[in-house]
């Protein structure tokens, strides 16, 4: 089965500092994965989706890539800021293609 | 925007109950789930819809039954609550068509089973 990873719980880092999240994932091969934001107590916000043909997506202040080798999706934040604290969910169609897999999600705190 | 509601926020009931969380959508979305949210676990699908009287379990259906009786409204019900149901409950909507992949979330609903 599917096996979907985020290999941080936790990370914390300072304003002003590039946030960069993992996601592996593995027994798969995705046609695209996604990344969700959670804030405490509330719903998963969707926030970008990257196709397996595409090497980077940006949105703003975030960049996703994914590399369909390694099996693997970066998630960047740059220029951190203390509202950017969240968890980060990334997540990628089960094999037949109607509901998501989650990661266990990373929780970011960025401190001023 | 996408608007997914759910009946309560939080929700306090005692074991051998039986509870019904009600999700609703305010679009044409065929595809609705719901998920349960436990610290260290993630998030877990326990059942989904993708038509009116259609479900599919997920993978922790145990103990969780289903209805979708209208197109807008995927109702989870917890035939006897137990204590190891307390969690945080996620209904989610997703649209097969148009080549929208993204889900969206309800804001959840605590649930505490005394």
């Amino acid at each position: 089965s599917q096996k979907i990873e985020q290999n941080s719980e936790a990370l914390n880092i300072q304003e002003g500092k590039t946030a960069t999240l993992t996601c592996n994932y593995t027994n798969y091969s995705p046609a695209y994965l996604q990344w969700y934001r959670q804030d405490p107590g509330r719903g998963p916000v969707f926030l970008l989706l990257i196709r397996e043909n595409e090497k980077e997506k940006r949105k703003e202040r975030l960049k996703v890539t994914f590399d369909t080798t390694l099996k693997q999706s970066l998630f960047h934040i740059t220029a951190s800021q203390p509202a950017d604290s969240a968890t980060y969910l990334c997540a990628l169609d089960d094999q037949a293609g109607t509901a998501l897999i989650f990661g266990k999600g990373t929780t970011l705190s960025v401190s001023s | 925007d996408v608007k997914v509601t759910q009946s309560s926020r939080y929700l306090v009931k005692r074991t051998g109950e039986k509870v019904f969380l009600e999700c609703v959508q305010d679009m044409d979305h065929e595809n609705m789930f719901w998920y349960r949210q436990d610290p260290g676990l993630g998030l877990r699908l326990i059942y989904f819809s993708y038509d009116v009287k259609m479900k599919e379990k997920g993978d922790i259906p145990e103990g969780y039954s289903v209805s979708r009786e209208k197109k807008e409204r995927f109702s989870l019900i917890l035939e006897s609550a137990s204590t190891n149901q307390t969690s945080m409950y996620l209904c989610a909507i997703r649209s097969r068509s148009g080549g929208l992949n993204e889900q969206f979330f309800g804001p959840g609903t605590r649930l505490t089973v005394l």
